[in-house]
């Protein structure tokens, strides 16, 4: 069956501008996961998803960014007024309780 | 604080080698344990998990991992590598319905 999607795969954009990145989790899953993965810091937890539980954002590094699941599906991170330390991969996840499937990532590059 | 240490940044085999991938864990219970594969410029594939029972589990592509408790260590072995398993491997502990925490990674070239 069709797996974790995420759109755009690649964005450039230029510093202070916001920016939206989409994750189209596999039908069914009731979790959904954010993750960056930067040179200098790895692969990072963002913000999770679970139901419709309240979202746990401790991952989020500032209130610059936010994220969003509608209808308990498709899911939008925003990060506004982006800065140069935001470029990286940010990978979204879905699974069961147990198991995350990840998508092949969006690639962010702020100038 | 959960965290995963796995201490080889970049390992290189000849084809057809044996493989071992370290992986340490900290953990306050019983752990949830991945390995996930990336190649260049791919998403994460998940190769197998342990969650508890047979400690010797067995994943994709014909690699399995060992959980040994007393040395709070979770290593991924294969038997005979191919240059096709050329990329970047990654350790991650978790609990269940909870975020992963990862390893820094550890990128496999394969000589020929």
């Amino acid at each position: 069956g069709a797996g974790v999607s995420q759109s755009p795969s690649n964005k450039v954009t230029e510093k202070g501008k916001d920016v939206e990145l989409r994750c189209d989790p596999i039908s069914g899953h009731t979790a959904l996961y954010w993750y960056r993965q930067s040179l200098g810091q790895g692969l990072e937890f963002l913000i999770y998803f679970q139901g419709n539980s309240a979202p746990d954002k401790s991952g989020l590094p500032s209130d610059r960014f936010s994220a969003e699941r509608t209808g308990g599906s498709v899911s939008t991170l925003t990060i506004q007024r982006t800065q140069q330390e935001d470029s990286a991969v940010y990978l979204c996840a879905s699974g069961t309780e147990e198991t995350q499937y990840f998508g092949p990532g969006t690639r962010l590059l702020v100038l | 604080a959960q965290s995963v240490t796995q201490p080889d940044i970049h390992i290189t085999v000849s084809e057809g080698a044996s493989l071992e991938l370290r992986c340490n864990y900290s953990y306050g219970a019983t752990p949830y344990l991945f390995w996930y594969v990336q190649s260049p410029g791919q998403g994460l594939q998940l190769l197998l998990k342990y969650f508890s029972g047979d400690t010797l589990v067995q994943g994709i592509k014909g690699f399995e991992a060992e959980f040994k408790r007393s040395q709070s260590s979770f290593n991924l072995r294969k038997p005979s590598v191919h240059w096709s398993d050329a990329a970047e491997y990654f350790c991650a502990v978790g609990d269940y319905g909870n975020k992963l925490v990862f390893g820094a990674g550890t990128i496999l070239r394969v000589k020929s």
